[in-house]
């Protein structure tokens, strides 16, 4: 079946322009996180839903990040105001009930 | 979030080889582990879970010692599509902390 699918794959931005981010999870994943990946490190976790609710926050760097999954399916984690030290690989994964975490291609974001 | 220390490498190591790979976590109320794979430009995918009964998956072999907070991970016979970036992972809550990662190269 489909895996968890983002998009844009690749964002190149001026710095102070906003960038919008899109996850697609697994269908009846009820579960959605979004984690940022810098280069030569491991993922690190930024915010989670369970179906519409943001359970979980406390891993967004600062207020110029925030993301929402109105319907409890689609996700956008929005960054306003991009700085340079915003380019990362953005990862969103997808899980039933606190199970596996399966995660997508990402999108990479470049900030110039 | 605590940490989760991994040994970076890389390991290259040759073909049929065995490797280990080692990681430590500070939050001692951790409950559950794991070992990523991450190949170079894609996402992590779950290798396996880690049991403090220790667990084995074919040619890889798992260990937690909760008593030192270590986790460990063997490949036995290496091949060389076990080339990969592995990650240690501690599960809090519902998130996921991971390690740097390490990085192995099999050569033939």
């Amino acid at each position: 079946g489909a895996g968890v699918s983002q998009s844009p794959r690749y964002k190149v931005t001026k710095r102070g322009q906003d960038v919008a981010l899109r996850c697609d999870p697994i269908s009846g994943h009820v579960s959605l996180y979004w984690y940022r990946q810098a280069l030569g490190q491991g993922p690190e976790f930024l915010t989670y839903f369970n179906y519409e609710a943001q359970q979980d926050k406390s891993g967004l760097p600062n207020d110029r990040f925030s993301a929402e999954r109105p319907e409890g399916s689609i996700s956008t984690l929005t960054i306003q105001r991009t700085e340079q030290r915003d380019s990362a690989m953005y990862r969103c994964a997808s899980s039933v009930a606190m199970g596996e975490q399966y995660f997508g291609p990402g999108t990479r974001l470049t900030v110039t | 979030r605590k940490e989760v220390e991994q040994d970076p490498g890389p390991f290259n190591v040759p073909e049929g080889a065995t490797v280990a790979f080692n990681c430590t976590y500070s939050n001692s109320a951790s409950q559950s582990f794991f070992w990523y794979r991450q190949d170079c430009r894609k996402e992590p995918k779950l290798l396996m879970s880690v049991y403090s009964s220790g667990n084995e998956d074919g040619r890889f072999t798992a260990q937690l010692n909760r008593a030192s907070q270590y986790i460990s991970l063997l490949i036995r016979d290496s091949k060389l599509s076990d080339s990969a970036t592995y990650l240690c992972v501690v599960k809090e809550g519902y998130a996921l902390n991971f390690g740097k990662g390490t990085s192995l190269l099999v050569t033939p």
